[in-house]
């Protein structure tokens, strides 16, 4: 399977404090996504990091990159209550427009 | 949910019965996915389609069968429903000029 997978599986934090979640996976890519999911909704997209990008930043969330290690994280800074969802990271096949997403990171935020 | 709808949304069976899932979009994109969520397991594609009439396989497609006739629906028909394929099953949507997907709502099916 090219299939990824986040660690840890589960974060629990402090309202303010900062999360960091990470991606490893299998294969060379074209890019990594990452996705946000509430319980019991559709996966909502959150930004995306090409493979000769290092780093990206999209308002607090924090995306890198290293391709050498096959590998990503997710920083969220600050974090708030209504971070609380799970993440997953998704990976592209270098041929046609087939994703292959991660087993997730549910992350708590307590207020 | 980006003008994705699926149908229906929750869904009991039995064992061996056949089942059809719906997906319908209003964006006009070219790619349509089929995911099925498990706990675990994270989404594992299941079917897509590129295309009118064109689709192909994904990592989990035994026991999955998949028609797209028109450009915005695409169904997802499970044979003889087992109780393996009890999951919750996403529908997602890509235009191919980015690589962004943007998901439905979900179906949930249970097979008893």
């Amino acid at each position: 399977s090219q299939q990824g997978e986040e660690d840890p599986q589960a974060l629990s934090i402090q309202e303010g404090e900062n999360a960091t979640m990470n991606c490893s996976y299998k294969t060379s890519i074209n890019n990594l996504q990452w996705y946000r999911q509430n319980s019991g909704r559709g996966l909502v997209h959150l930004i995306l990091i090409r493979s000769n990008e290092r780093e990206k930043h999209s308002g607090r969330l924090r995306v890198t990159l290293d391709t050498s290690k096959k590998s990503s994280s997710l920083l969220i800074t600050a974090s708030r209550a209504a971070d609380t969802a799970s993440y997953f990271c998704a990976t592209d096949a270098r041929t046609g427009n087939q994703f292959y997403f991660g087993t997730g990171t549910s992350l708590t935020v307590i207020p | 949910d980006a003008g994705i709808t699926q149908s229906p949304r929750h869904k009991v069976t039995e064992t061996g019965t056949p089942v059809t899932l719906r997906c319908h979009q209003t964006e006009n994109h070219r790619y349509m996915y089929w995911y099925r969520q498990d706990p675990g397991h994270g989404l594992r594609l299941i079917h897509y389609s590129y295309g009118v009439k064109d689709t192909d396989k994904g990592e989990v497609s035994d026991g999955y069968s998949v028609s797209r006739s028109k450009t915005e629906d695409f169904l997802l028909t499970l044979e003889s429903a087992t109780s393996s394929q009890t999951s919750v099953y996403f529908c997602a949507i890509n235009s191919g000029g980015s690589y962004e997907q943007y998901f439905g709502p979900g179906t949930r099916l249970t097979v008893t």
